[in-house]
């Protein structure tokens, strides 16, 4: 049952340009959302979160965007940078026994092109 | 260190054989959570901390995995009898649970091979 989805394993993006990430997520129950972006041999790091209450959050060149009656946020990278290039976790929050869990999609693997 | 440090960085063992991996979460930090990716995978949730007991187990493959915390700090994770699908990378986060989103920060990972 996988709760979180990011359906796209791969995008490639060209220097300057908007990136968009994807994420679906089946569970209604979630209050926080999350991204985290992972190089390699190193653990994953926090980006940028959004509550379900809002529908954007923004931060410098990150921007995500909620739509929770389609269960969807995204995230846009703009202007893309070569330092970018990692992988893109999205993760969901939800109180479960006293923690706040996160459950992760698959990730999707961002090349930004010179 | 400032950050959530994990050791050993790399491990291979043969099958049969139990391993520690080992994770030092930020000072001060109550919350400690173990994940496992496998390849081509997510981050797996396997089980969270708050100070020394762990109220949620529910990730634990089986019970050839356990894990413990003391002094709410260093915490390892324990896999006897270790098998084949148990190769992956073992991630560590800790956070301070102060309400809101609860970011977790991650250490680097323990890169398990089991052969």
């Amino acid at each position: 049952d996988q709760q979180v989805k990011q359906n796209s394993p791969s995008l490639s993006v060209q220097e300057g340009r908007i990136s968009i990430l994807n994420c679906d997520y089946t569970n209604s129950m979630f209050d926080y959302f999350l991204w985290y972006k992972k190089y390699p041999a190193e653990g994953p790091t926090f980006l940028i979160s959004i509550s379900s209450i809002k529908d954007k959050n923004e931060d410098g060149r990150f921007t995500v965007f909620l739509n929770k009656s389609a269960k969807h946020l995204s995230l846009h990278i703009v202007p893309s940078q070569p330092g970018d290039s990692a992988v893109y976790f999205c993760a969901a929050s939800a109180k479960s026994q006293g923690a706040q869990k996160l459950v992760f999609g698959q990730g999707t693997r961002l090349t930004i092109n010179p | 260190g400032a950050g959530v440090s994990q050791s050993p960085s790399n491990k291979v063992t043969e099958k049969g054989k139990d391993v520690e991996l080992r994770c030092d979460p930020i000072s001060g930090h109550t919350a400690l959570y173990w994940y496992r990716q496998s390849l081509g995978q997510g981050l797996e949730f396997l089980i969270y901390f708050q100070g020394n007991s762990a109220p949620d187990k529910s990730g634990l493959p089986s019970d050839r995995f356990s894990a413990e915390r003391t002094g709410e700090s260093v915490s390892t994770l324990t896999i006897q009898r270790t098998q084949q699908e148990d190769s992956a990378v073992y991630l560590c986060a800790s956070s301070f649970p102060l309400g809101g989103a609860n970011i977790q920060y991650f250490g680097a990972g323990t890169r398990l091979s089991v052969l």
